[in-house]
């Protein structure tokens, strides 16, 4: 069973303020990095897939930066808004065979109050 | 509008019955998959297909089984060999293209309860 782990499991911070998030991977056999946002109610939505190492996307004031050799990858949130409370899961693609298969982490839930 | 739907929202079984999940989609997708979601884990991988007539086990394959006889529906039987069936289930498919890093769109879950 492949280890994926996200930190923290849960944070709370105000309207306005900038947080991040970490996920740990194995760095062996790595193929891509993909970052979903799950709103309550809602059904997971990507946010990035990443493949290079040293890799970083925007989307906003949502970023993300990518280390395939250490395995991890952060994403940060600037100036964090109520609507960014979600859980944001991390997956990478571990895969030895062809086809894509993700292993997810248990999330990182955020909730951002006024 | 485009996108994949899964049906029903909710399902209620008995102990010992099968029950088959329903996944379509009609973003012309070619791979799809199904997960399984339990309190305090991540997603876990149950099967996938990355084209019509085929479909491989993905992590924890035991007592599901799926078919793919179109392109557009993906439905997970969950049957009475499943030890622990009651869960959220989800259903992802993921666009044609060259290369394999290509986002995973869900649907919005099956919640199935197994009395």
């Amino acid at each position: 069973i492949l280890n994926v782990e996200q930190s923290p499991q849960s944070l709370h911070v105000q309207e306005g303020d900038s947080t991040n998030f970490t996920c740990s991977f194995p760095s062996s056999n790595f193929y891509a990095l993909h970052w979903y946002r799950w709103e309550t109610a809602k059904s997971p939505e990507a946010l990035f897939v990443m493949t290079l190492n040293g890799d970083e996307k925007k989307k906003g004031r949502i970023s993300a930066t990518l280390n395939t050799k250490e395995g991890y990858s952060y994403l940060y949130i600037k100036g964090s808004q109520p609507e960014d409370s979600a859980t944001y899961l991390c997956a990478p693609d571990l895969n030895t065979g062809t086809a894509s298969k993700l292993t997810f982490g248990t999330g990182t839930r955020l909730q951002v109050t006024l | 509008d485009g996108g994949i739907t899964q049906s029903p929202k909710y399902l209620f079984r008995k102990e010992g019955q099968n029950v088959t999940l329903s996944c379509e989609q009609n973003l012309n997708h070619d791979a799809m998959y199904w997960y399984r979601q339990d309190p305090g884990q991540g997603l876990r991988l149950i099967y996938y297909s990355q084209i019509v007539n085929d479909f491989q086990k993905g992590d924890i394959a035991e007592g599901y089984s799926v078919s793919r006889e179109k392109k557009e529906s993906f439905p997970l039987t969950v049957t009475s060999a499943q030890k622990n069936p009651t869960a959220f289930y989800l259903c992802a498919s993921s666009p044609p293209g060259s290369g394999r890093a290509r986002e995973q769109f869900f649907g919005p879950g099956t919640r199935l309860t197994v009395l």
